[in-house]
Protein backbone atom coordinates (compact mmCIF):
# COMPACT_ATOMS: atom_id res chain seq x y z
CA UNK A 1 0.00 0.00 0.00
CA UNK A 2 1.16 3.60 -0.66
CA UNK A 3 1.83 5.17 2.32
CA UNK A 4 3.65 8.63 1.25
CA UNK A 5 1.62 11.09 -1.32
CA UNK A 6 3.45 13.66 -3.47
CA UNK A 7 1.99 16.79 -3.96
CA UNK A 8 1.66 18.06 -6.82
CA UNK A 9 1.35 15.12 -9.42
CA UNK A 10 3.54 17.48 -12.17
CA UNK A 11 5.48 20.38 -11.88
CA UNK A 12 6.89 22.13 -15.09
CA UNK A 13 9.85 25.05 -14.51
CA UNK A 14 12.05 26.73 -16.03
CA UNK A 15 16.14 25.75 -15.93
CA UNK A 16 17.56 27.92 -12.98
CA UNK A 17 14.12 27.82 -11.14
CA UNK A 18 13.65 26.08 -8.23
CA UNK A 19 11.42 23.07 -7.77
CA UNK A 20 9.38 21.95 -4.15
CA UNK A 21 7.37 18.62 -3.90
CA UNK A 22 5.78 18.03 -1.02
CA UNK A 23 5.06 14.37 0.11
CA UNK A 24 2.48 13.55 3.53
CA UNK A 25 1.98 10.23 5.05
CA UNK A 26 -0.09 8.41 7.29
CA UNK A 27 1.55 6.50 10.06
CA UNK A 28 4.53 7.37 12.42
CA UNK A 29 8.34 6.18 10.74
CA UNK A 30 11.71 5.79 11.72
CA UNK A 31 13.18 7.87 8.32
CA UNK A 32 12.07 9.54 4.93
CA UNK A 33 13.59 8.91 1.87
CA UNK A 34 13.05 10.06 -1.69
CA UNK A 35 14.07 8.93 -4.99
CA UNK A 36 14.42 9.77 -8.29
CA UNK A 37 13.83 7.59 -11.27
CA UNK A 38 14.51 8.89 -14.99
CA UNK A 39 12.54 7.67 -17.77
CA UNK A 40 13.03 3.80 -18.24
CA UNK A 41 15.26 3.76 -15.44
CA UNK A 42 14.98 2.37 -11.90
CA UNK A 43 14.96 4.31 -9.01
CA UNK A 44 18.22 6.08 -7.59
CA UNK A 45 18.06 7.26 -4.26
CA UNK A 46 18.78 10.84 -3.29
CA UNK A 47 18.34 11.15 0.20
CA UNK A 48 17.36 10.16 3.80
CA UNK A 49 16.11 11.68 6.39
CA UNK A 50 15.71 10.61 9.71
CA UNK A 51 12.75 10.66 12.27
CA UNK A 52 15.13 12.65 14.78
CA UNK A 53 16.00 15.52 12.24
CA UNK A 54 14.52 18.67 10.72
CA UNK A 55 16.43 18.88 7.40
CA UNK A 56 19.13 17.39 5.18
CA UNK A 57 21.09 18.93 2.39
CA UNK A 58 23.01 17.39 -0.35
CA UNK A 59 24.27 19.71 -3.07
CA UNK A 60 21.42 21.66 -4.87
CA UNK A 61 18.68 19.22 -2.81
CA UNK A 62 16.96 20.43 0.97
CA UNK A 63 14.75 17.76 2.51
CA UNK A 64 12.78 18.92 5.75
CA UNK A 65 10.67 16.95 7.65
CA UNK A 66 7.64 17.82 9.78
CA UNK A 67 6.85 14.74 11.91
CA UNK A 68 3.93 16.63 13.62
CA UNK A 69 2.22 17.36 10.33
CA UNK A 70 3.69 14.07 8.92
CA UNK A 71 4.89 15.53 5.88
CA UNK A 72 8.17 16.33 3.90
CA UNK A 73 9.32 18.58 1.52
CA UNK A 74 11.91 18.13 -0.94
CA UNK A 75 13.41 21.08 -2.71
CA UNK A 76 15.46 21.39 -5.75
CA UNK A 77 17.44 24.69 -6.28
CA UNK A 78 18.63 26.02 -9.25
CA UNK A 79 16.91 23.20 -11.25
CA UNK A 80 18.79 22.00 -14.59
CA UNK A 81 17.45 20.50 -17.56
CA UNK A 82 19.15 17.05 -16.25
CA UNK A 83 16.74 17.22 -13.45
CA UNK A 84 13.68 16.00 -15.22
CA UNK A 85 12.11 13.32 -13.94
CA UNK A 86 9.76 11.56 -11.50
CA UNK A 87 10.42 12.08 -7.73
CA UNK A 88 9.14 9.52 -5.10
CA UNK A 89 9.14 9.73 -1.20
CA UNK A 90 9.30 6.45 0.35
CA UNK A 91 8.40 5.35 3.83
CA UNK A 92 9.78 2.45 5.79
CA UNK A 93 7.60 0.24 7.28
CA UNK A 94 9.97 -1.91 9.40
CA UNK A 95 12.28 -3.47 6.77
CA UNK A 96 10.35 -2.04 3.88
CA UNK A 97 9.91 0.93 1.50
CA UNK A 98 6.24 2.19 0.69
CA UNK A 99 6.86 4.71 -2.24
CA UNK A 100 3.84 7.41 -3.12
CA UNK A 101 2.78 7.97 -6.48
CA UNK A 102 5.31 10.21 -7.53
CA UNK A 103 5.99 14.25 -8.89
CA UNK A 104 7.04 14.36 -12.72
CA UNK A 105 8.57 17.27 -12.86
CA UNK A 106 9.95 18.45 -16.70
CA UNK A 107 12.40 21.40 -16.59
CA UNK A 108 12.12 23.20 -19.42
CA UNK A 109 15.34 25.14 -21.31
CA UNK B 1 30.43 -3.00 -8.34
CA UNK B 2 27.97 -3.19 -11.74
CA UNK B 3 25.50 -2.63 -8.98
CA UNK B 4 22.00 -4.33 -9.43
CA UNK B 5 21.50 -6.59 -12.62
CA UNK B 6 18.23 -7.72 -13.81
CA UNK B 7 17.84 -9.51 -17.39
CA UNK B 8 16.14 -9.47 -19.47
CA UNK B 9 15.66 -5.57 -19.80
CA UNK B 10 12.48 -6.20 -22.33
CA UNK B 11 10.17 -9.15 -22.48
CA UNK B 12 7.43 -9.71 -24.60
CA UNK B 13 4.97 -12.93 -24.29
CA UNK B 14 1.89 -13.95 -25.21
CA UNK B 15 -0.54 -14.94 -22.56
CA UNK B 16 -0.38 -18.10 -20.44
CA UNK B 17 3.55 -18.62 -21.45
CA UNK B 18 5.93 -18.54 -18.42
CA UNK B 19 7.52 -15.60 -17.76
CA UNK B 20 10.94 -16.08 -15.43
CA UNK B 21 13.10 -12.67 -14.64
CA UNK B 22 16.58 -12.48 -13.46
CA UNK B 23 17.83 -10.39 -10.38
CA UNK B 24 21.61 -10.28 -9.58
CA UNK B 25 22.19 -8.43 -5.97
CA UNK B 26 25.18 -6.49 -4.92
CA UNK B 27 27.71 -8.24 -3.55
CA UNK B 28 27.24 -7.97 0.15
CA UNK B 29 24.16 -7.24 0.23
CA UNK B 30 21.41 -9.44 1.97
CA UNK B 31 18.02 -8.27 1.74
CA UNK B 32 16.24 -8.20 -1.76
CA UNK B 33 12.97 -6.59 -2.65
CA UNK B 34 11.03 -7.07 -5.96
CA UNK B 35 8.74 -4.11 -6.98
CA UNK B 36 6.34 -3.66 -9.63
CA UNK B 37 5.54 -0.72 -11.28
CA UNK B 38 2.45 0.25 -13.12
CA UNK B 39 0.77 3.49 -14.11
CA UNK B 40 -2.47 2.61 -12.03
CA UNK B 41 -1.06 0.74 -8.90
CA UNK B 42 2.58 2.98 -8.88
CA UNK B 43 5.19 0.86 -7.17
CA UNK B 44 4.37 -2.34 -5.21
CA UNK B 45 6.06 -4.08 -3.08
CA UNK B 46 5.75 -7.90 -3.89
CA UNK B 47 8.68 -10.22 -1.74
CA UNK B 48 11.69 -9.79 0.12
CA UNK B 49 13.91 -11.78 0.76
CA UNK B 50 16.53 -11.89 3.75
CA UNK B 51 19.79 -13.79 3.81
CA UNK B 52 18.15 -15.88 0.70
CA UNK B 53 15.20 -16.22 2.88
CA UNK B 54 11.26 -14.98 1.87
CA UNK B 55 10.37 -13.04 4.91
CA UNK B 56 7.09 -11.57 3.51
CA UNK B 57 5.74 -12.68 0.34
CA UNK B 58 2.44 -10.46 1.08
CA UNK B 59 2.65 -8.74 -1.99
CA UNK B 60 2.46 -11.28 -4.24
CA UNK B 61 -1.25 -11.01 -6.27
CA UNK B 62 -1.59 -14.54 -6.59
CA UNK B 63 -0.04 -18.29 -6.77
CA UNK B 64 1.09 -18.00 -10.37
CA UNK B 65 3.45 -15.73 -9.06
CA UNK B 66 6.78 -17.18 -7.31
CA UNK B 67 9.78 -16.60 -6.42
CA UNK B 68 13.21 -17.95 -5.21
CA UNK B 69 16.67 -16.86 -3.97
CA UNK B 70 18.66 -20.25 -4.19
CA UNK B 71 21.67 -18.07 -3.42
CA UNK B 72 23.00 -14.72 -2.01
CA UNK B 73 23.80 -13.78 -5.61
CA UNK B 74 20.56 -14.50 -7.44
CA UNK B 75 16.91 -14.45 -7.62
CA UNK B 76 14.46 -14.99 -9.82
CA UNK B 77 10.03 -14.31 -10.14
CA UNK B 78 8.66 -16.35 -12.33
CA UNK B 79 5.19 -16.01 -13.00
CA UNK B 80 2.99 -19.20 -14.76
CA UNK B 81 0.87 -18.30 -16.26
CA UNK B 82 1.28 -15.16 -17.62
CA UNK B 83 -1.69 -13.05 -17.97
CA UNK B 84 -2.08 -9.04 -20.03
CA UNK B 85 -2.95 -8.06 -16.85
CA UNK B 86 0.46 -8.77 -15.40
CA UNK B 87 2.21 -6.08 -18.08
CA UNK B 88 4.20 -3.75 -15.84
CA UNK B 89 7.98 -2.99 -15.18
CA UNK B 90 9.15 -5.20 -12.79
CA UNK B 91 11.94 -3.95 -10.37
CA UNK B 92 14.63 -5.96 -8.14
CA UNK B 93 16.47 -3.87 -5.36
CA UNK B 94 18.90 -4.65 -2.79
CA UNK B 95 20.27 -2.80 0.46
CA UNK B 96 22.72 -4.22 3.47
CA UNK B 97 20.50 -2.94 6.47
CA UNK B 98 21.93 -1.58 9.45
CA UNK B 99 18.88 -0.67 10.84
CA UNK B 100 15.49 0.01 9.65
CA UNK B 101 14.43 1.15 6.31
CA UNK B 102 17.83 1.23 4.67
CA UNK B 103 18.09 3.11 1.47
CA UNK B 104 17.23 0.57 -1.71
CA UNK B 105 19.46 0.09 -4.71
CA UNK B 106 17.38 -0.37 -7.83
CA UNK B 107 18.41 -2.54 -10.99
CA UNK B 108 16.90 -1.13 -14.19
CA UNK B 109 14.15 -3.18 -14.59
CA UNK B 110 12.53 -5.53 -16.37
CA UNK B 111 9.32 -4.04 -19.27
CA UNK B 112 7.10 -6.85 -19.14
CA UNK B 113 4.40 -7.03 -21.87
CA UNK B 114 1.83 -9.95 -22.23
CA UNK B 115 -0.41 -9.80 -25.29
Amino acid sequence: SQQGEEDPQALSIQEGENATMNCSYKTSINNLQWYRQNSGRGLVHLILIRSNEREKHSGRLRVTLDTSKKSSSLLITASRAADTASYFCATDDDYKLSFGAGTTVTVRA
Amino acid sequence: DAGVIQSPRHEVTEMGQEVTLRCKPISGHNSLFWYRQTMMRGLELLIYFNNNVPIDDSGMPEDRFSAKMPNASFSTLKIQPSEPRDSAVYFCASSSPTGTGEKLLFGSGTQLSVL
